[in-house]
């Protein structure tokens, strides 16, 4: 089906482990991104890509690594994952950066331990 | 720091009231500005848009945007039940508010 998807959807995961969550979209847009959202703040920005091989931090990006080796799949790895990574993931693809419609993903919802 | 900031809430309103959220934001270089709805649970999804002055009307919404003031703001008319959610403000460059929770009681 044509679409964001991710996965997984829930993730318990102990501290000092990495995981990585995956995102897939179909519609070939250009631009995707990464978000947190927790209690209190919202979504906040964690990368974001442009295109293909190219990506670019945003707002939150320490403890994460992203890549984007084809233009429907955006990765996040999170290399040594701390209780304060537990949080709400949301992808996102746009057909641009900041005057586009952003069509986001179902989220997986991440437990550190 | 470029800050959005909203109403955390919770904003109750009766069946068919007027329901206004609104949002302020810190950068005056800002040019789009974008209304999320967020069922509990579920991801965003946009709902209207805007990047001029004024006023823009889709149905039962209305964005209102004054970037003289550095706010813009979303009014839902004939509030419904099924329109309680989180409302989530966004500025051009990808940054959000923390979102308004928004109750209509039957």
């Amino acid at each position: 089906d044509a679409g964001i998807t991710q996965s997984p959807r829930y993730k318990i995961t102990e501290t000092g482990r990495q995981v990585t969550l995956m995102c897939h979209q179909t519609w070939s847009h250009s631009y995707m991104f990464w978000y947190r959202q927790d209690l209190g703040h919202g979504l906040r920005l964690i990368y974001y890509s442009a295109a293909a091989d190219i990506t670019d931090k945003g707002e939150v990006p320490d403890g994460y690594v992203v890549s984007r080796s084809k233009t429907e799949n955006f990765p996040l790895t999170l290399e040594s994952a701390t209780r304060s990574q537990t949080s709400v993931y949301f992808c996102a693809s746009s057909s641009g950066r900041n005057s586009y419609e952003q069509y986001f993903g179902p989220g997986t919802r991440l437990t550190v331990t | 720091q470029k800050e959005v900031e909203q109403n955390s809430g919770p904003l109750s309103v009766p069946e068919g009231a007027i329901a206004s959220l609104n949002c302020t934001y810190s950068d005056r270089g800002s040019q789009s500005f974008f209304w999320y709805r967020q069922y509990s649970g579920k991801s965003p999804e946009l709902i209207m848009f805007i990047y001029s002055n004024g006023d823009k009307e889709d149905g039962r919404f209305t964005a209102q945007l004054n970037k003289a003031s550095q706010y813009v703001s979303l009014l839902i008319r004939d509030s419904q039940p099924s329109d309680s959610a989180t409302y989530l403000c966004a500025v051009h460059d990808m940054r959000f508010g923390a979102g308004t929770r928004l109750t209509v009681k039957p």
